[in-house]
């Protein structure tokens, strides 16, 4: 148990409304990572952070934005639902140490955009 | 090309046979590899991770890569229908500073008891 909690685990929403996802760590770890998984397309790389207000982007972040104002939270908006956000979200920690590349999972929400 | 690649499967393995899965990866820069189990409708859960060529074993688990082939993989000996469950490939990229990864689509295996 890496300490990782998202809210909420489920949603429904309609499409053209904001949606924020939260992912919550125990563990002051510097990294944390925001992916949505899809069948057919596997996990992939929405935002990620590095320390507060520091983020970037990863491959299919178009139609998200991310914040991080404190250590512990890392928060995905979907400024306007679309019906292809429908999707699991799973935030992730990288382990501590130097040179560490593991990640470790929170419990994903499911999003669907109706 | 994909920077990860597995067969999906499904994979069908009677209990207590070798389990075999495979992955692929396209980047020669990197150096950390890593497999994750996923059940169905949980979060991915990290059960190995290699950084050199050879094997690692963890109990009934053990992790091959081959850089040089751009290939690793993860034997499940003794297969339990507890192993049942999609089996992630994830390998690093260092590329632009970032030491992110990138994970394949998985490979379903059944255990069949």
């Amino acid at each position: 148990d890496a300490g990782i909690t998202q809210s909420p685990r489920h949603k429904v929403t309609e499409t053209g409304t904001p949606v924020t996802l939260r992912c919550h760590q125990t563990e002051n770890h510097r990294y944390m990572y925001w992916y949505r998984q899809d069948p057919g397309h596997g996990l992939r790389l929405i935002h990620y952070s590095y320390g507060v207000k520091d983020t970037d982007k990863g491959e299919v972040s178009d139609g998200y934005s991310v914040s991080r104002s404190k250590t512990e939270d890392f928060l995905l908006t979907l400024e306007s639902a679309t019906s292809s956000q429908t999707s699991v979200y799973f935030c992730a920690i990288r382990g501590a140490g130097t040179g560490r590349s593991e990640q470790y999972f929170g419990p994903g929400t499911r999003l669907t955009v109706t | 090309q994909k920077e990860v690649e597995q067969n999906s499967g499904p994979l069908s393995v009677p209990e207590g046979a070798i389990a075999s899965l495979n992955c692929t990866y396209s980047d020669r820069g990197s150096q950390s590899f890593f497999w994750y189990r996923q059940y169905s409708g949980k979060s991915p859960e990290l059960i190995m991770s290699i950084y050199s060529n050879g094997d690692k074993e963890d109990g009934r688990f053990t992790a091959q890569l081959n850089k040089a082939s751009q290939y690793v993989s993860l034997l499940i000996r003794d297969s339990q229908p507890s192993d049942s469950a999609t089996y992630l490939c994830a390998v690093n990229n260092e590329r632009g500073g970032a030491n992110n990864l990138f994970f394949g689509t998985g490979t379903r295996l059944t255990v069949i008891p």
